[in-house]
């Protein structure tokens, strides 16, 4: 069975940190490129970011909203994709969602930013 | 700044047929957008319809299908049911890395 399992969500102040972790299982995440997408509350869904295969050299790639402020990085021998969040604004409030390009999407880690 | 355009809401009759688009404010939509086609119900994650234009994602039935019309990107549902009743989002890939979604349409049937 796939599964995408995202954790580490919470609530944090303005300016601080959170690191996001989306577990798989199911296909061959070594292969696959990973994206993060997140939606705020009653808004559409955004795209976040991504990061390609070791075959491209894990390259990533982000929304300018998100640029020099959010890393994603993997770990295939754990099967985990990462989303680590910096300088955190209360816009960054959303649902975030990790999902495999074409393929399957987890349930969502809520993040809040609020003081 | 990229801006992907689609249709704030649309309706279809049950049975019906409807087609769903996905453009792009300045030029047009090709193959090489790799547009993708997202279902979405309230409170629930994302489903994967269509990647790469027009290949069905796995266990998503032949009712949805996804093409290039015109300038634009079309997501088309037939035999439309009760349960298609969704938010549809596109998502076109829009070069270095980059993809940017649309705001998303609302289908109501009825």
């Amino acid at each position: 069975e796939v599964q995408l399992v995202e954790s580490g969500g919470g609530l944090v102040q303005p300016g601080g940190s959170l690191k996001l972790s989306c577990a798989v299982s199911g296909f061959t995440f070594s292969g696959s490129v990973m994206h993060w997408v997140r939606q705020a509350a009653g808004k559409g869904l955004e795209w976040v970011g991504r990061i390609t295969s070791k075959s491209d050299d894990y390259a990533t790639a982000y929304a300018a909203s998100v640029k020099g402020r959010f890393a994603i990085s993997r770990d295939d021998s754990k099967n985990t994709t990462y989303l680590q969040m910096n300088s955190l604004k209360t816009e960054d409030t959303a649902m975030y969602y990790c999902t495999r390009g074409g393929g399957p999407w987890g349930q969502g880690t809520l993040v809040t930013v609020s003081s | 700044q990229t801006v992907v355009t689609q249709e704030p809401s649309f309706s279809v009759s049950p049975g019906g047929a409807v087609t769903l688009t996905c453009g792009l404010t300045s030029g047009s939509v090709s193959t090489s957008h790799y547009s993708g086609w997202y279902k979405q119900t309230p409170g629930q994650a994302p489903r994967t319809l269509i990647y790469n234009t027009n290949i069905r994602s796995s266990g998503v039935p032949d009712r949805f299908s996804g093409s290039i019309l015109g300038n634009k990107a079309a997501l088309t549902i037939t035999g439309a049911q009760a349960d298609d009743e969704s938010d549809y989002y596109c998502v076109l890939y829009v070069g270095s890395g980059i993809s940017v979604f649309g705001g998303g349409t609302k289908l109501t049937v009825l």
